[in-house]
């Protein structure tokens, strides 16, 4: 079964406007991290934003934003105020395991391609 | 500046060859790990390790072989055992999950061909 998924293959956008990049995830384990990668055409992982799975509120990182919503198991990314160079694919992961013994693991989804139209 | 370095951008490699891929991190991260990368994949682990001299197998290391002499270096080796080397290849670093942040952060990545 798969761990995370990720619906969309591609997605599209108008610059300036919002867009949402769906995660769902699958773990029986109370401790786990959620994060958001971004891949542009040169291939380097770029860390975009962290949710721990006992943190309280939804994190944010400028115009990244995470819906968490455990009870649904979704993990959510939010790109508010798009702009063209945030063209690229975009992975969502999870660490599973508890704080302090894990090597921190991550499974990945198998991406979303977000194209931002001028 | 820290981060994590990789070498080379590109490699080609024979059939029945080895090859070695280079990583290098100056973030003093405990903890380095090895993706491979499938056009149009995620990312999936061949071999992680938490400290000097000690390494574990992740999901895919059938064909690859790694060494941890150094904090700092994460050396992976395609063997000629890896009937299909063909992939990106990516190196990341983090701390233990933990001692604060546990991000992996990545390297840029080597791209690996078979002629």
């Amino acid at each position: 079964a798969q761990k995370i998924t990720q619906t969309q293959p591609g997605m599209f956008v108008q610059e300036k406007e919002a867009v949402t990049l769906d995660c769902t995830y699958d773990t029986s384990d109370p401790s786990y991290g959620l994060f958001w990668y971004k891949q542009p055409s040169s291939g380097e992982m770029i860390f975009l934003i962290y949710q721990g799975s006992y943190d309280q509120q939804n994190a944010t990182e400028g115009r990244y934003s995470l819906n968490f919503q455990k009870a649904r198991k979704s993990a959510n990314l939010v790109i508010s105020a798009s702009q063209l160079g945030d063209s690229a694919m975009y992975f969502c992961a999870m660490r599973e395991g508890a704080g302090g013994t894990s090597y921190g693991k991550l499974t990945f989804g198998q991406g979303t391609i977000l194209t931002v139209h001028p | 500046d820290g981060g994590i370095t990789q070498s080379p951008k590109y490699l080609f490699r024979k059939e029945g060859q080895n090859v070695t891929l280079s990583c290098e991190q100056n973030l003093n991260h405990d903890a380095m790990y090895w993706y491979r990368q499938d056009p149009g994949q995620g990312l999936r682990l061949i071999y992680y390790s938490q400290i000097v001299n000690d390494f574990q197998k992740g999901d895919i290391a059938e064909g690859y072989s790694v060494s941890r002499e150094k904090k700092e270096s994460f050396p992976l080796t395609v063997t000629s055992a890896q009937k299909n080397p063909t992939a990106f290849y990516l190196c990341a670093s983090s701390y233990f999950v933990g001692r604060g942040s546990e991000t992996q952060y990545f390297g840029p990545g080597t791209r690996l061909l078979v002629l």
